[in-house]
């Protein structure tokens, strides 16, 4: 068990709907990435928050938007879902150490139908 | 072009051999990590190696970072069926991680 914790762990919607996942990071982490994970490919980062803030952006869709809250969990929001959109979602968080290490949780399925 | 560059990008091997899997980069990283993914589930970080030139091991697992840190191997011995998934390095890379594409192993029984 990594600590980070996401919810649900299954999702299927139709088109054009839009959904909301949620994660908490590991206790004491600031930092939450979101990935995407398409099947048979590979991680793809969409965006960082830090302690509320944004801090990076990847290839994240304008239709996506993340938020972190002030207890730290973050939202990853998709609307006007296309079939496009079925895959794993993953988030991770990293700790204040001088070796900075990713540890993700069990991430979203996604199926938009 | 990838950041990360692993090989091979697939390999099937038969339960008790030995096998070596490679990260390259043109870039000096100050860490690298590697994890091990299995299907529908999130990426596992199996080990940190952060000195250049240092070996760690994991029970069968042997990881090696180049001297110049630009390059990792993972190396497992008498590999079983349960060493089957997705191996993925990865490293911190400015603000973010970068993520090589993965070598998928299935070892079979």
């Amino acid at each position: 068990d990594s600590g980070v914790t996401q919810t649900p762990k299954h999702l299927i919607t139709a088109t054009g709907q839009r959904v909301t996942l949620r994660c908490s990071p590991r206790s004491g982490d600031l930092s939450v990435y979101w990935y995407q994970q398409s099947l048979d490919q590979g991680l793809q980062f969409l965006i960082q928050y830090y302690n509320g803030e944004e801090r990076a952006k990847g290839n994240i869709l304008e239709r996506f938007s993340a938020q972190q809250f002030p207890d730290l969990h973050s939202e990853l929001n998709l609307s006007s879902l296309e079939l496009g959109d079925s895959a794993l979602y993953f988030c991770a968080s990293t700790g204040e150490g001088s070796v900075r290490e990713q540890f993700f949780g069990p991430g979203t399925r996604l199926t938009v139908l | 072009t990838q950041l990360l560059e692993q090989s091979p990008q697939f390999l099937s091997i038969q339960e008790g051999e030995n096998l070596t899997v490679y990260c390259n980069s043109s870039s000096v990283f100050s860490s690298l990590q590697w994890y091990r993914q299995e299907p529908g589930e999130g990426p596992v970080l199996l080990v940190t190696v952060v000195t250049g030139g240092e070996v760690k091991k994991l029970k069968r697992l042997t990881f090696q970072f180049g001297d110049a840190r630009k390059d990792s191997s993972l190396h497992i011995t008498a590999a079983q069926t349960g060493d089957t998934g997705l191996y993925l390095c990865a490293g911190p890379y400015g603000q973010n991680f970068v993520f090589g594409p993965g070598t998928r192993l299935s070892v079979l029984p």
